[in-house]
């Protein structure tokens, strides 16, 4: 009954340094997303995967690429970390059932992310 | 006008009280809305979605008024248990869905 599984939890990063951050869903679902939640600011969509094979960029993609693995899987690179990119990171999945943009999301635990 | 728009609060509450928060949205073709709880810290977890006539899950109650482009949620008979942060979330007409930046309650004994 994993659903959807982040890593890492935490992670403390050098301005400069790289890092994956790993999403896996055991739910069979079509579409992945990544978002970032910072104070004030809610979640915010960085970048999604509506189905395997394809990705697109969502509100805030800069600085970040990612890679639909398969279908389980969807991974969030940062090439060259900022102390912009400290935040909280979630990973989500829908099955698209209602079309895209219409079935609820199932979010992981969270990344948090310090850039230093 | 923001894409969904939600009072920050907090919305302070004794235990058994009965508590509303509103969310508007600004895209009149939006077909998809969804409640969804925050505790801190935690992710964000579905509440319940809002259908067009309007549903109710035990002391919760979730309705859409197209006309006005505003959903609603009502909670009766709170429980400390309910004291968390309430997301709003709309499609936006494109193939993603749109978070408000949400409600806090906070209910006390």
């Amino acid at each position: 009954n994993a659903g959807v599984t982040q890593t890492p939890k935490f992670q403390v990063l050098k301005t400069g340094q790289s890092m994956t951050l790993q999403c896996a869903q055991d739910m069979n679902h079509n579409s992945m997303y990544w978002y970032r939640q910072d104070p004030g600011m809610g979640l915010r969509l960085i970048y999604y995967s509506a189905s395997e094979g394809t990705t697109d960029k969502g509100e805030v993609p800069n600085g970040y690429n990612v890679s639909r693995l398969n279908k389980r899987e969807f991974s969030l690179r940062l090439e060259s970390a900022a102390p912009s990119q400290t935040s909280v990171y979630f990973c989500a999945s829908s099955d698209g059932s209602g079309g895209q943009g219409n079935s609820p999301l199932h979010f992981g635990n969270g990344t948090r992310l310090t850039v230093t | 006008r923001k894409e969904v728009e939600q009072d920050p609060g907090p919305f302070n509450v004794p235990e058994g009280a009965t508590v509303a928060f509103n969310c508007t949205y600004s895209n009149s073709a939006s077909q998809s809305f969804f409640w969804y709880r925050q505790d801190c810290r935690k992710e964000p977890k579905l509440l319940m979605s809002v259908y067009s006539s309007g549903n109710e899950d035990g002391r919760f109650t979730a309705q859409l008024n197209r006309a006005s482009q505003y959903i609603s949620l009502l909670i009766r008979d709170s429980k400390l248990s309910d004291s968390a942060t309430y997301l709003c979330v709309v499609n936006s007409g494109y193939s993603t869905l749109t978070f408000g930046k949400g409600t806090m309650l906070l209910v006390s004994p």
